[in-house]
């Protein structure tokens, strides 16, 4: 796999169920973070995960980051017609990979949320 | 909640053309990078920027390009000649912390006929 593989690489789902969108990574990393395009726009930062860290929640989102599987999970509960977008996992490498924290992005899940 | 803003929003120009995407950065972010993604593709780093100088660049950022701070506040991209290859959506991020979130402006989409 490369740095940073979502799967799947597209999801279909009905409103109220929930999502899970998985990330793949070959390399020891610092951070992974996940973040949100709406088609043809930005990218937004949804929440980060520091390596020493095993799950995070921020509101119906809740990340998983298992670093001897080098994976990572996204899953949004409750989904809404509003969260239909691309879903991005990106990693920041261990000691930078001496660079000064670059992200390196996958190729995203696109999720469709039908209402 | 402060942003990162980016303008123009979308820049047609012809090919040979020399082009300048700017950017705002989160006021209190020490670092700078710039971003690009072709269409339909991954998302790919350009260049970091921290102390008023490049940090990193990668394969793509060539002797093409440039960046700059050429003041407190804004943050450019340069393309001295641009290909029909660099059309693509040019993202500036920032961040206050090599451990912290990147925040993402919404882009540039430049169009290089």
């Amino acid at each position: 796999s490369q740095q940073g593989e979502e799967d799947p690489q597209a999801l279909s789902i009905q409103e109220g169920e929930n999502a899970t969108m998985n990330c793949s990574y070959k390399t020891s990393i610092n951070n992974l973070q996940w973040y949100r395009q709406n088609s043809g726009r930005g990218l937004v930062h949804l929440i980060l995960i520091r390596s020493n860290e095993r799950e995070k929640h921020s509101g119906r989102l809740r990340v998983t980051l298992d670093t001897s599987k080098k994976s990572s999970s996204l899953l949004i509960t409750a989904s809404r017609a509003a969260d239909t977008a691309s879903y991005f996992c990106a990693t920041v490498l261990l000691n930078y990979g001496g660079s000064q924290g670059n992200l390196i992005f996958g190729k995203g899940t696109k999720l469709s949320v039908k209402p | 909640e402060p942003e990162v803003t980016q303008t123009p929003s979308h820049q047609v120009t012809q090919m040979g053309q020399e082009v300048i995407l700017r950017c705002v950065p989160i006021s209190n972010h020490l670092y700078f990078y710039w971003y690009r993604q072709i269409l339909g593709q991954k998302v790919e780093f350009l260049v970091s920027f921290y102390n008023n100088e490049i940090s990193e660049k990668s394969e793509i950022f060539d002797d093409q390009f440039s960046v700059e701070r050429p003041d407190g506040s804004n943050f450019t991209l340069k393309i001295r000649s641009t290909k029909l290859e660099d059309s693509a959506m040019y993202f500036c991020a920032s961040s206050g912390g090599l451990a912290g979130g990147q925040f993402f402006g919404p882009g540039t989409r430049l169009t290089v006929l």
